[in-house]
């Protein structure tokens, strides 16, 4: 398994609060990507990070910040959880983006807003 | 604007039959295009994948299939066993993004 850690796993919080995902990888990969899955809409990416600092956003952005100051790890941020962020989110690495090695995926984390 | 149209949403397929998922997509820009596999409480893990210049590519029982002119592309389980049972992704790749389809649930009957 890739070296891939997320945490929390498993998160429950109310509408309002800000909430925070971690990735952490310890394989030195520069592309690290935030990706929700939804029944019935598969897997759609929020941000994704291609160097320190440096993150662009994906399809279903808002509502989300990332950020990114160290290689190894890579932060989602709900700045005030809605019941629609209810979800799974996946962290997943690349080594030289898509263009080289396919991505690897995180075991995920489970986010309920209530 | 769903980029990656998969389909069947699910798919009940006997032991031992041939389990067939298609995936078509609009932009000629991607250029690599995988399949992903998921079991549950799990994160996807790369299956197989091809690229537009290759018509088809085979792994043991896994066998993607590739029209460039149709924009298709499609994965054939052969000898479909009970341990396949998982949802299949497929996705397209363009730049640093890849883009998913919504997922085809597989269930082999024993």
């Amino acid at each position: 398994d890739a070296g891939i850690t997320q945490s929390p796993r498993h998160k429950v919080t109310e509408t309002g609060t800000p909430v925070t995902l971690r990735c952490h990888q310890t394989e030195n990969h520069r592309y690290m990507y935030w990706y929700r899955q939804d029944p019935g809409h598969g897997l759609r990416l929020i941000h994704y990070s291609y160097g320190v600092k440096d993150t662009d956003k994906g399809e279903v952005s808002d509502g989300y910040s990332v950020s990114r100051s160290k290689t190894e790890d890579f932060l989602l941020t709900l700045e005030s959880a809605t019941s629609s962020q209810t979800s799974v989110y996946f962290c997943a690495i690349s080594e030289s983006g898509v263009s080289g090695n396919t991505i690897y995926f995180g075991e995920g984390s489970w986010l309920t807003v209530v | 604007q769903q980029q990656v149209k998969q389909s069947p949403q699910s798919l009940i397929v006997q032991k031992g039959g041939i389990s067939i998922i298609n995936c078509a997509y609009e932009n000629t820009a991607f250029d690599y295009f995988p399949w992903y596999q998921q079991f549950p409480g799990k994160g996807p893990a790369l299956l197989i994948a091809i690229r537009p210049d290759v018509s088809e590519k085979k792994e043991g029982r896994f066998t993607i299939s590739f029209n460039k002119s149709a924009k298709q592309f499609s994965l054939h389980i052969m000898d479909s066993q009970p341990g396949d049972s998982a949802t299949y992704f497929c996705a397209a790749r363009r730049r640093d993004k890849i883009i998913f389809g919504k997922g085809t649930r597989l269930h082999i009957l024993p």
